[in-house]
């Protein structure tokens, strides 16, 4: 599990600012998850990328902007950041070839202000 | 839209007894079934899975089934253990060729009562 992490663990900004959550893989899993995790919802994907420079949406992708520049990097970025995206967010990876397996990081606590 | 539904939202045991968490997903073309253990403050971790092919697979105290024609899988928990106690999040995945998708349920949460 240490194959993936996460930057900041915790974050506390205050609406409208931008904010950037990092996400980096030592595996070179092709693909890449960004979730969110919120009482009662479970886990819900932001965006998904199935390789470098291919980013596409998920169930909830609506004020976050994703990229992968590299494969072993995810950020995803909150362009300005509302009170509803406090949460904990979840990046994960898999590889192509394996079964469908998503190995999570260890999480991101966001507190919006 | 496309959803799986997870019951119960809560379930309590006792330490020796079983648990048994149910979730039913509605997009048939689903074909790989996790289950992950979350622990307080940590992430989540794959316990069990299974794929469409197959009907039931156990790995020692654990076990999932699967009945595709319901479109319903289970979890078995033998024998839990106080370290059982966590939240547990199914999930039903579809992928290949023309897109992927993986819901997630709104997660169980197990107390196992020493």
């Amino acid at each position: 599990d240490a194959g993936i992490t996460q930057s900041p663990r915790y974050k506390i900004t205050e609406t409208g600012r931008q904010v950037t959550l990092m996400c980096h893989q030592t595996w070179s899993h092709s693909y890449m998850f960004w979730y969110r995790q919120d009482l009662g919802h479970g886990l819900r994907l932001i965006y998904y990328s199935a390789a470098a420079d291919i980013t596409d949406k998920g169930e909830v992708p609506d004020g976050y902007v994703v990229s992968r520049s590299k494969t072993e990097n995810f950020p995803l970025t909150l362009e300005s950041a509302t009170r509803s995206q406090t949460s904990v967010y979840f990046c994960a990876s898999r590889d192509l070839r394996a079964q469908e397996t998503q190995y999570f990081g260890p999480g991101t606590r966001l507190l919006v202000l | 839209g496309e959803n799986v539904e997870q019951h119960p939202s809560t379930l309590s045991v006792q330490e020796g007894d079983s648990a048994v968490i149910k979730c039913t997903y509605s997009d048939s073309a689903s074909n790989y079934f996790p289950w992950y253990k979350q622990e307080l403050g940590k992430r989540p971790q794959l316990i069990i899975d299974i794929r469409s092919n197959v009907g039931e697979k156990k790995d020692q105290r654990i076990a999932v089934t699967l009945n595709k024609t319901a479109k319903h899988f289970s979890l078995h928990i033998t024998e839990t253990q106080p370290e059982d106690s966590a939240v547990y999040f199914c999930a039903a995945h579809k992928g290949g060729t023309g897109g992927f998708k993986t819901i997630f349920g709104a997660g169980t949460r197990l107390f196992v009562k020493a």
